[in-house]
């Protein structure tokens, strides 16, 4: 009974192709975001919608569109992918948008692991 | 700009022995601060955190330790386990900020049996 789960887990497409990762969680926690591991294992986040709104854009290029269509999913397309997008895309959620403490805290799903050839 | 360092890539420690993380950061905003711990191909799972009001935290055989004039946390376990290697992620998030957190590089820790 996964909290948060993402689909595909694995992803190889070649350059210039449009994908879609898709999240969702049972958690009903109203904050979700998408995090990336790059090759050299910096876990940075990207975005943040809290209750379907965006909160958090961290200077990420505009290839990559997050869609929330309710506040139980967050989906991250990616428009012509570059070989530099390789990388795990996590997705994560927590109760809200308050600040973290013991009550709220984030929790992940297991990652999608990106390969552009 | 690294924010959070963790500055040994690796561990390696006895089982029953004692692990020691360790974490630097350089953002003096930060004021919470969390540890995760991750297995191959899975995601991040969270561990224990501390508050910047507390000087250290406790959960079982977790214990954080937070010393804000160095900057400088830690996590210990004791006694460390087989089952607790895995790569373990600081992070930390800033007072008054958008509420995100700024992980470390990760430290992989191996319990040798």
């Amino acid at each position: 009974d996964t909290a948060v789960s993402q689909t595909p887990k694995y992803l190889v497409t070649q350059m210039g192709n449009d994908k879609s990762i898709k999240c969702e969680q049972n958690l009903g926690h109203d904050t979700m975001y998408w995090y990336k591991q790059d090759s050299k294992k910096f876990l940075k986040i990207m975005f943040s919608y809290n209750n379907k709104e965006l909160i958090i854009n961290e200077t990420v290029p505009n290839r990559f569109s997050p869609k929330s269509p309710d506040k139980a999913h967050l989906n991250l397309h990616i428009n012509s992918l570059e070989l530099g997008d390789s990388a795990v895309y996590f997705c994560a959620s927590s109760q809200d948008a308050a600040r973290f403490s013991s009550g709220n805290t984030i929790y992940f799903g297991e990652g999608s692991w990106l390969t552009v050839v | 700009d690294q924010q959070v360092k963790q500055n040994s890539p690796s561990l390696s420690v006895q089982e029953g022995r004692i692990s020691i993380l360790n974490c630097d950061y350089t953002n003096s905003m930060f004021d919470y601060f969390l540890w995760y711990k991750k297995y191959p191909a899975e995601g991040p799972t969270f561990l224990i955190s501390i508050s910047s009001i507390k000087d250290k935290n406790e959960d079982g055989r977790f214990t954080v330790f937070l010393n804000k004039s160095a900057k400088h946390l830690s996590l210990h376990i004791v006694p460390s386990q087989p089952g607790d290697s895995a790569v373990y992620f600081c992070a930390a998030s800033a007072q008054g900020g958008s509420e995100k957190l700024v992980f470390g590089k990760g430290t992989k820790l191996t319990v040798n049996p």
